[in-house]
């Protein structure tokens, strides 16, 4: 199975950087996912990392060191539809996820 | 394409009521995933299927049941519903390849009372 921990809530102000951790423990890792969830809708891909190292995908980024069992995601720029929780999911063998129980940023003007 | 598409998106039921949860894709996608989201807490997965046929148990299948006749279809069936089922329910698609993303269907908010 999977541990997965992230911060509950983090509050930024537009325009700024914020940074969202996701420490794992697992069985089987075979990839990290972030996805974006807005209230009351599903939830949206973001990201994927399976090797360490940052993968940047315009203002979103997010970083990976498998040794450590340790991703993060980094969004710049950020903007008021950036209100969101934000879900680390780790994938085992069989394809299955494990999701965290979601970070919500809060963008403030 | 529609994506993934999810029937209905509300719905009460009394205690001890049955019913199915519908999920369609359009994607050609082998594995299928039906999630359950609690408020404050992560997604957990009910069950899966990675093609037609094949189905398995994910980290909360209990009061659950799954069948996956075709590559397209993927119903969750409640039995005698308990106010412990009440709850978000996401059907989620997936192709078999990297990076094997999940597309998620908008979501069924069931109530058990």
């Amino acid at each position: 199975g999977q541990n997965i921990d992230q911060p509950t809530e983090m509050t930024a102000t537009e325009g700024a950087i914020v940074q969202i951790n996701c420490t794992y423990q697992t069985s089987g890792f075979n990839g990290l996912f972030w996805y974006q969830q807005h209230a009351g809708e599903a939830p949206t891909f973001l990201s994927y990392n399976v090797l360490d190292g940052l993968e940047e995908k315009g203002r979103f980024s997010s970083f990976l060191s498998r040794s450590k069992g340790y991703s993060y995601l980094l969004l710049k720029e950020l903007q008021m539809k950036d209100s969101a929780s934000y879900l680390c999911a780790v994938r085992d063998r069989d394809y299955k996820l494990s999701f965290g129980a979601g970070t919500t940023v809060t963008v403030r003007a | 394409n529609a994506g993934v598409t999810q029937t209905p998106k509300f719905r009460i039921l009394k205690i001890g009521q049955s019913m199915t949860l519908q999920c369609t894709q359009d994607m050609n996608h082998n594995y299928m995933y039906w999630y359950r989201q609690d408020p404050g807490m992560g997604l957990k997965l009910i069950y899966y299927s990675v093609g037609a046929g094949i189905t398995d148990k994910g980290e909360v299948p209990n009061g659950y049941n799954v069948s996956r006749s075709t590559t397209e279809d993927f119903p969750l069936r409640l039995e005698l519903a308990a106010p412990s089922q009440t709850s978000v329910y996401f059907c989620a698609s997936s192709l078999g390849t990297e990076p094997g993303e999940q597309y998620f269907g908008p979501g069924t908010r069931l109530t058990v009372t």
